[in-house]
């Protein structure tokens, strides 16, 4: 079946700061994958996606590249800021199960000044 | 343009209530989705519709969920009776997937916090 595992959190950094959130996947066939961000009190958002191997999804300055050797897609953003606080859940689709994501349980960041 | 919209945005009620949460979609999307969101479990699809028709139900916790799709700008999702367990944040999600767009984003909206007491 379809899974996804996120390292878990919560992740605190100082602004300024690197940041790495790790993301593994197990699927069948070629699966897309996504990160998406939810902010405290609202739903959630998508930050980017990547359809096929090798693919680098960025924006908002955060990027992650689609390995399917190693099946990951690792979040990294040089900078960190304050306002990037808010949990962060990679997320895979494959049209194999149907229209369906299967999410990761999600990596807390918090960002201080 | 208009998002996903769920109403109510909170809801507490007392155990043994009947509850329905509503959604409406965003215009021209196929595919509809709730989905729980709880501590303990992170985030669990719980039914999805293609076309107004349920497609897959099985995240459907017991016989006291029940979800309609009977037009393609509207959802409901309806606990009876509610028990404290069932205390959650529920999110709907729209997209225009469809065959072979299995790379279109879902678009959730803000989401119902239920209470049951």
């Amino acid at each position: 079946g379809n899974s996804v595992t996120q390292m878990e959190g919560p992740v605190t950094l100082s602004e300024e700061a690197f940041l790495t959130i790790n993301c593994t996947y197990t699927a069948t066939g070629y699966p897309s994958l996504f990160w998406y961000v939810q902010y405290p009190g609202e739903g959630l958002q998508l930050l980017l996606k990547a359809t096929k191997a090798d693919d680098k999804g960025s924006n908002k300055g955060f990027e992650a590249t689609y390995r399917k050797e190693t099946t990951s897609f690792h979040l990294e953003k040089g900078s960190v800021q304050v306002s990037d606080s808010a949990v962060y859940f990679c997320a895979l689709l494959n049209s194999n199960s149907g229209y369906a994501l299967n999410f990761g349980k999600g990596t807390s960041l918090l960002v201080t000044p | 343009d208009a998002g996903v919209i769920q109403s109510p945005r909170h809801e507490v009620t007392e155990m043994g209530q009947e509850v329905t949460l509503r959604c409406k979609p965003i215009s021209g999307h196929n595919s509809l989705f709730w989905y729980r969101q709880t501590m303990m479990r992170g985030l669990e699809l719980l039914i999805y519709f293609n076309n107004n028709v349920p497609i897959d139900d099985s995240g459907m916790p017991e016989d006291r969920f029940s979800a309609k799709m009977p037009n393609a700008s509207f959802s409901t999702l309806k606990i009876q009776p509610s028990e404290p367990r069932d205390s959650a944040v529920y999110f709907c999600a729209s997209s225009p997937a469809g065959t072979g767009a299995s790379n279109q984003p879902q678009h959730f909206g803000d989401g119902t916090r239920l209470s049951i007491l």
